[in-house]
């Protein structure tokens, strides 16, 4: 979506840390999620942040929350193979929290 | 459950034919979506249902689209006539209580119209 801007691609070493940057517009979004797709199939929920937290950790993920600047992160910690997918960040619609915004994703290699 | 289940998984029809895309969503789920995603335009929101009533379609391109949800367990997207541009994955998803649970999303149905 528009309001939701990322970088296309990302290449990180096998083992390295990741970390994929997200900017979102709407400041009054209640939720701001990371959706990871893996090659044909759909977007699986991988983490979300309240808008009143800073920062959230789930096991390898990591997501950082900047409110002043609209900006969202993820970083995954000791980054496998099975992390090559592509990551899509989205924000909760201002006026209904059912509606989501996605960005337009960010591919992310892994190489040996 | 198996998860949110669309068919069929790839369809390539001809332009002006009538496409009908299949979901059936999570047993229990209230909300279902409609998503399409391009290269261009990124995962897109077509139209969302809660309790079989459609609740937002503002995303549906055109007349040509058109969606129903005839029971809890069902929802078809219909486009007719197809066109080119219509070719995309289409996404649908299911949910328990909208965005702010977990959004399920099924495997998408590759449409090619030439």
């Amino acid at each position: 979506g528009e309001d939701v801007e990322q970088s296309l691609f990302l290449s990180v070493r096998e083992g390295d840390s990741s970390v994929i940057n997200c900017t979102y517009t709407d400041s009054s979004s209640t939720y701001l999620y990371w959706y990871k797709q893996e090659p044909g199939a759909g977007l699986q929920l991988l983490t979300y942040i309240f808008s009143n937290m800073d920062m959230k950790q789930d096991q390898r993920l990591t997501v950082l929350l900047n409110k002043k600047d609209k900006h969202l992160s993820l970083r995954i910690a000791d980054t496998q193979t099975g992390d090559s997918a592509i990551y899509f960040c989205a924000e909760s619609d201002r006026s209904n929290d059912y509606k989501l915004s996605f960005g337009a994703g960010t591919t992310v290699t892994v190489r040996a | 459950d198996a998860g949110v289940i669309q068919s069929p998984r790839h369809e390539v029809t001809e332009m002006g034919q009538e496409v009908t895309l299949r979901c059936k969503p999570i047993s229990g789920h209230d909300y279902l979506f409609w998503y399409r995603q391009t290269m261009m335009r990124g995962l897109e929101l077509l139209i969302y249902f809660n309790n079989n009533v459609p609740i937002d379609d503002s995303g549906m391109p055109e007349d040509r689209f058109s969606a129903k949800m005839p029971n809890a367990s069902f929802s078809t997207l219909k486009i007719q006539p197809s066109e080119p541009r219509d070719s995309a994955v289409y996404f649908c998803a299911s949910s328990l209580r909208g965005g702010i649970e977990k959004l399920f999303f099924g495997s998408g149905t590759q449409l090619s119209v030439l």
